[in-house]
């Protein structure tokens, strides 16, 4: 009854690879994130999805391109992988503003990148 | 564009003691406001957030913050820490869809 789940949940591999982390999320909310954590823990938005169409995108490279197939699903693909795309990517879900006004994001369990 | 900063990057404490994880945000206007807590190698937990009809909130885990707009400050605290609360502790504010996420605290608690 995961309500974000990612996979896979580490993933090493070689430079110049491509690869995919997929995430789904049984909440029914309308809105998914694509966030990086970097070795310092630091977390910053890279894109986010509603209803399948693109609403964030930050300043990231366009070798990372989301995919959002329905909007249970927010895949992220990255083509020619650089030991700087070595990470944790964490992916989000949210639904509309509560009662208090506020949107909250709720989070899967990151994916460990690891780039040789 | 909004923004926190976390006072203090890392806070040791012994079991059973007070925490305090200190947050200030900048805002241009009314800001939506929350804790994260991520515990090693696990994903993002909510633990509370500010939603302007209190300025005491109350979270999970015994955990509790105060917004503070005449200091824009929203702290962390809890009265009696407890093993499990090792862990790194994420103040975040968001601009709607926009979550900006402070720089981390860890806490680490002394048996």
């Amino acid at each position: 009854d995961t309500a974000v789940s990612q996979t896979p949940k580490y993933l090493v591999t070689q430079m110049g690879n491509d690869k995919s982390i997929k995430c789904e999320q049984n909440l029914g909310h309308d809105t998914m994130y694509w966030y990086k954590q970097d070795s310092k823990k630091f977390l910053k938005i890279m894109f986010s999805y509603n209803n399948k169409e693109l609403i964030i995108n930050e300043t990231v490279p366009n070798r990372f391109s989301p995919k959002s197939p329905d909007k249970a699903h927010l895949n992220l693909h990255i083509n020619s992988l650089e030991l700087g795309d070595s990470a944790v990517y964490f992916c989000a879900s949210s639904q509309g503003h509560d009662s208090g006004g506020v949107e909250t994001q709720y989070f899967g369990p990151g994916t460990r990148l690891l780039v040789l | 564009a909004q923004s926190v900063t976390q006072l203090d990057s890392h806070v040791s404490v012994s079991e059973g003691t007070p925490v305090l994880l200190r947050c200030n945000y900048s805002s241009s206007y009314s800001p939506s406001l929350f804790w994260y807590v991520q515990h090693p190698n696990k994903g993002l937990q909510l633990l509370l957030k500010y939603t302007s009809a209190a300025t005491l909130v109350k979270g999970i885990n015994g955990f509790e913050a105060e917004f503070k707009k005449s200091e824009t400050s929203f702290h962390l605290t809890k009265p009696s820490a407890h093993m499990s609360d090792a862990a790194e502790y994420f103040c975040v504010v968001s601009d709607d869809y926009k979550l900006s996420f402070g720089a981390g605290t860890t806490v680490t608690v002394r048996a």
